[in-house]
């Protein structure tokens, strides 16, 4: 498997508080991914990096920022949480178009 | 821009019968396919993909996938399905060239839940 890990696994948190996740690699790939999952949507891309310092927006990035100063971490921040945000948080790794290696998951709920 | 369309959201089948899990796409470039596998509580693995050449593809755990350009689609097949193999599929696509164009886009899912 793939070196990836996610911090925390599980965090509850109130409206209104900003939260950050974390993703760790040890592979040393270029790219790094936050996707979200929700029932009956899948997986979308909020954010993602193709190097240090690099970022760009996906499909549903509203509401969040990222950031990368290492290779190897890349961090995800809501500023200011909403329950709409309550999701289950992956991170995923690639170093080429063929394969996406994911991690845990974070499951984040917001009451 | 790129789609992708999962059929059904949920499949249930006996165990050691067959299954077809189908899944659909839409783009205006050539593009690179996967299906992932999510068991329950777990991250995403990838299951197959295709990238090129044959347009059979399988994996180490009897699952196969067939590329058909004609109809953009994408079905994932097993002859005989293990208890084991409940969870749910996702089929992913990425266009093969562009900038910036690593990122994956999903289907809702199919859940796959095999009965004894």
């Amino acid at each position: 498997d793939a070196g990836i890990t996610q911090s925390p696994r599980h965090k509850v948190t109130e409206t209104g508080t900003p939260v950050t996740l974390r993703c760790h690699q040890t592979e040393n790939h270029r790219y790094m991914y936050w996707y979200r999952q929700d029932p009956g949507h899948g997986l979308r891309l909020i954010h993602y990096s193709y190097g240090v310092k690099d970022t760009d927006k996906g499909e549903v990035s509203d509401g969040y920022s990222v950031s990368r100063s290492k290779t190897e971490d890349f961090l995800l921040t809501l500023e200011s949480a909403t329950s709409s945000q309550t999701s289950v948080y992956f991170c995923a790794i690639s170093e080429s178009k063929d394969t996406q290696y994911f991690g845990p998951g974070t499951r984040l709920t917001v009451l | 821009a790129q789609s992708v369309t999962q059929l059904d959201s949920q499949v249930p089948v006996f165990e050691e019968a067959p299954v077809e899990l189908r899944c659909n796409y839409s783009s205006s470039v050539s593009v690179y396919l996967f299906w992932y596998v999510q068991y329950p509580n777990q991250g995403l693995q990838l299951l197959l993909k295709y990238l090129s050449g044959s347009t059979l593809v399988e994996s180490i755990n009897g699952f196969e996938a067939e590329f058909n350009k004609s109809q953009t689609s994408f079905h994932l097949r097993k002859p005989s399905v293990h208890i084991s193999d409940t969870a749910e599929y996702f089929c992913a696509v990425t266009s093969v060239s562009g900038a910036g164009s690593y990122q994956l886009t999903f289907g809702k899912g199919t859940k796959l839940s095999v009965i004894p």
